[in-house]
C-alpha cells in the first residue's frame, strides 16, 4: 500500500546544531504538509508544499519538496530548546477522485541546552 | 476567539461498548477532519467533511466507525462495539476551506480525546 516513510525516528542534538528530517513516499504526492507536535500537545500545521522542487522558509526552518514530488525534507538551522517536539510529514495522494492524507510516523527531536 | 474543542478529553470504556466523540470546530470553518494517533504512530486520517457532507470517508478503518456533522458545525465520531485496538488519541481539526483537493488551508487541531478500551 501507499506509504510515507520518515527518518530518522529520533534525533538528539546539542542546542545550536542543525537538524534535518526526511520523508519519502512510495508514490507521487499531490502535496506534502509538515506538522509539529510539542510533548503532550497536538499537531500544529507548519506548511504545505505543492510544486515540484518547491522550497519554502520560515525563519530557521527550510522545507523542500523533491522534483519528483516523492520526497521532502525539513531542515532547522541552529536548533533551540523551543524546537523540541515531533515533526510529522503528511503526503496527499489521489486515487481517482478520492484524496488520502498519509502521515509519516514522525521524527522526535530533543535538544540539549 | 475559541479554538477547536473536543469532548470528552479522556474516555475509558469496556470492549464491546459504543462511544461518541465530539468535535466543535472554529466558528465559520467549513472543513472538518478527524484523525487518530495511536501510541508511537503517526497521525492516521479518518474522514473529512466539507460542510455537512463527507466527500472522503476512505480513512475509516471499519464499518464500526461512523461520523456525522450537522448544521455545518459540530461533528460526532461514533465507534460501535469498541475493540482494544481502537485505543488511541482521536484528533479533530478544522480549516476555513476544504475544497475539491483537500486539505487546502491551514488546519487547526483540537486537544484530542484519549480513548482507552479495556
Amino acid at each position: 500500500g501507499q506509504q510515507v516513510m520518515q527518518i530518522p525516528q529520533y534525533q538528539h542534538v546539542q542546542e545550536g546544531e542543525d537538524f534535518t528530517t526526511y520523508c519519502n513516499s512510495s508514490t507521487t504526492l499531490s502535496n506534502i504538509q509538515w506538522y509539529k507536535q510539542r510533548p503532550g500537545g497536538h499537531p500544529v500545521f507548519l506548511i504545505q508544499l505543492v510544486k515540484s522542487g518547491e522550497v519554502k522558509k520560515q525563519k530557521r526552518l527550510t522545507f523542500q519538496f523533491g522534483e519528483a514530488k516523492k520526497n521532502s525534507s525539513l531542515h532547522i538551522t541552529a536548533t533551540q530548546t523551543t524546537d523540541v517536539g515531533t515533526y510529522f510529514c503528511a503526503g496527499l495522494v489521489y486515487g481517482g477522485s478520492q484524496g488520502n492524507l498519509i502521515f509519516g510516523k514522525g521524527t522526535k527531536l530533543s535538544v540539549k541546552p | 476567539g475559541a479554538g477547536v474543542s473536543q469532548s470528552p478529553s479522556n474516555k475509558v470504556t469496556e470492549k464491546g461498548k459504543d462511544v461518541e466523540l465530539r468535535c466543535d470546530p472554529i466558528s465559520g470553518h467549513t472543513a472538518l477532519y478527524w484523525y487518530r494517533q495511536s501510541l508511537g504512530q503517526g497521525l492516521e486520517f479518518l474522514i473529512y467533511f466539507q460542510g455537512n457532507s463527507a466527500p472522503d470517508k476512505s480513512g475509516l478503518p471499519s464499518d464500526r466507525f461512523s461520523a456525522e456533522r450537522t448544521g455545518g458545525s459540530v461533528s460526532t465520531l461514533t465507534i460501535q462495539r469498541t475493540q482494544q485496538e481502537d485505543s488511541a488519541v482521536y484528533l479533530c481539526a478544522s480549516s476555513l476551506r476544504g475544497g475539491d483537493r483537500l486539505p487546502t488551508d491551514t488546519q487547526y487541531f483540537g486537544p484530542g480525546t484519549r480513548l482507552t478500551v479495556l
